[in-house]
């Protein structure tokens, strides 16, 4: 049982490159999210998804694109790279529920020049 | 609004207990978690309270006070790989997540 696998765990990019970083997850977990952590501001909320089809905006989603074709993947795309993107992203899932937590990916840190 | 306070760092020596607290205040309540975060690792869920009283599980225990919007997680018999960042986090009706800062907890021999 893999858990929430995420690629590429490091990544450099220019200022205005796009990229999309891949989360898929084996738990069949309906709720996924994306975060980012950065020094003194814990995680914020990206965007997230209640099931396939299903998205939407969390607290920082301005730069950011998600979408929801399958239960197990949630890929998150930068539209123009800028260095305020600069920091550790982390996929999460949860089954749903009262007592659902998160199960999180081992994250990537992306580097914006 | 929604507003998740915990200390920035605390140090305590191996063998003792320390108690971390977390505030909040948001604009639902679904539960309250702990998540434990080593450097360079991604955060694991420690324990989840959604009522209010002491939940322990082995070193661990958490508790939560709804009414006072408070929450402390009580670590027993310190250990050096306890060494960590601690995350609070409130689930709220949307499932969503809210998470505080983070204790940064050093452990000394």
């Amino acid at each position: 049982n893999a858990g929430v696998t995420q690629t590429p765990k490091f990544q450099v990019l220019k200022t205005g490159q796009s990229m999309t970083l891949q989360c898929a997850q084996d738990m069949n977990h309906e709720y996924m999210s994306w975060y980012r952590q950065d020094p003194g501001m814990g995680l914020r909320l990206i965007h997230y998804s209640v099931g396939a089809g299903i998205t939407d905006q969390g607290e920082v989603p301005n730069g950011y694109n998600v979408s929801r074709s399958t239960t197990e993947d949630f890929p998150l795309r930068l539209l123009s790279a800028a260095p305020s993107q600069t920091s550790v992203y982390f996929c999460a899932s949860s089954p749903g529920g009262g007592s659902g937590g998160y199960t999180f990916g081992s994250g990537t840190r992306l580097t914006v020049v | 609004g929604q507003n998740i306070d915990q200390p920035t760092e605390m140090t305590a020596t191996e063998g003792a207990i320390v108690q971390i607290n977390c505030t909040y205040q948001t604009s639902g309540f679904n539960g309250l978690f702990w998540y434990q975060q080593h450097a360079g690792e991604a955060p694991t869920f420690l324990s989840y309270n959604v009522l209010d009283g002491l939940e322990e599980k082995g070193r661990f225990s958490s508790f939560l006070s709804r009414s006072k919007g408070y929450s402390y997680l009580l670590l027993k018999e310190l250990q050096m790989k306890d060494s960590a960042s601690y995350l609070c986090a409130v689930k709220n009706y949307g499932q969503n997540f809210v998470f505080g800062p983070g204790t940064r907890l050093s452990v000394l021999p």
